[in-house]
């Protein structure tokens, strides 16, 4: 079965520091795979998508860049954190893109 | 445009009383798929259901059933005898394709409070 994981679970950071989260799926090749955020108030937002390596759409211009350097892996990243960057990070995969995506268990950063 | 409205914002009930979560969506799409997820305390997003957009079939599943009715653009959750373990955020969510990949436009949410 396919299972999908995240690290680091939590993040505490300091304004202007620099980013590295990372999302792995098990069990499946050439999954499509997404980051989403969840603000304060629990809207959820996508940010970047990926439908294979080094193939990377971004939803949200902002700070953070997202990549994907093996099939199953897939990295958020930014040089220079923002207060309005703390939130709860999910990464998600799915088969094709009309498939259900199913989520990780996320990763709740706070940018100090 | 794409949207998802979950006009409740919090719903309180008490253990074994039926409670429906509700769902409108608004898409320009033919087809299209929407979704149900919960979110507990821990904050991973569990799937609970999916429905494609020619198939108006109500489901049940256990406690849990769904109606969708594309005459009113809506997909409602109920839960039949709540227990204190349904307590958790639930989204309504619409899958949109474009450029290659799916977006899920997601609801507000609703937060269920399952008291003993």
């Amino acid at each position: 079965s396919q299972t999908i994981h995240q690290w680091p679970a939590t993040l505490v950071q300091p304004v202007g520091s620099p980013l590295s989260l990372e999302c792995t799926v098990e069990g499946t090749s050439n999954p499509n795979l997404y980051w989403y955020r969840q603000a304060a108030g629990r809207g959820l937002q996508l940010l970047f998508y990926s439908v294979g390596i080094g193939q990377i759409s971004s939803e949200v211009p902002q700070n953070l860049s997202a990549s994907r350097p093996q099939d199953r892996q897939f990295i958020l990243s930014s040089k220079k954190l923002l207060l309005s960057d703390s939130g709860f990070y999910l990464c998600a995969w799915s088969v094709r893109v009309a498939d259900t995506q199913y989520f990780g268990p996320g990763t709740r950063l706070t940018v100090l | 445009a794409q949207k998802v409205t979950q006009a409740q914002t919090e719903i309180s009930v008490v253990e074994k009383e039926d409670v429906t979560l509700d769902c409108v969506y608004e898409t320009r799409d033919t087809t299209y798929y929407l979704f149900w997820y919960k979110q507990p305390p821990s904050g991973e997003l569990v799937f609970l259901i999916r429905r494609n957009s020619f198939d108006e079939q109500n489901e049940i599943s256990g406690r849990y059933s769904w109606n969708f009715q594309k005459s009113t653009s809506s997909f409602n959750f109920t839960i039949t005898a709540s227990q204190v373990v349904d307590s958790a955020v639930y989204f309504c969510a619409l899958l949109t394709l474009y450029n290659q990949g799916g977006k899920l436009i997601f609801g507000q949410g609703t937060e269920l409070s399952v008291k003993p």
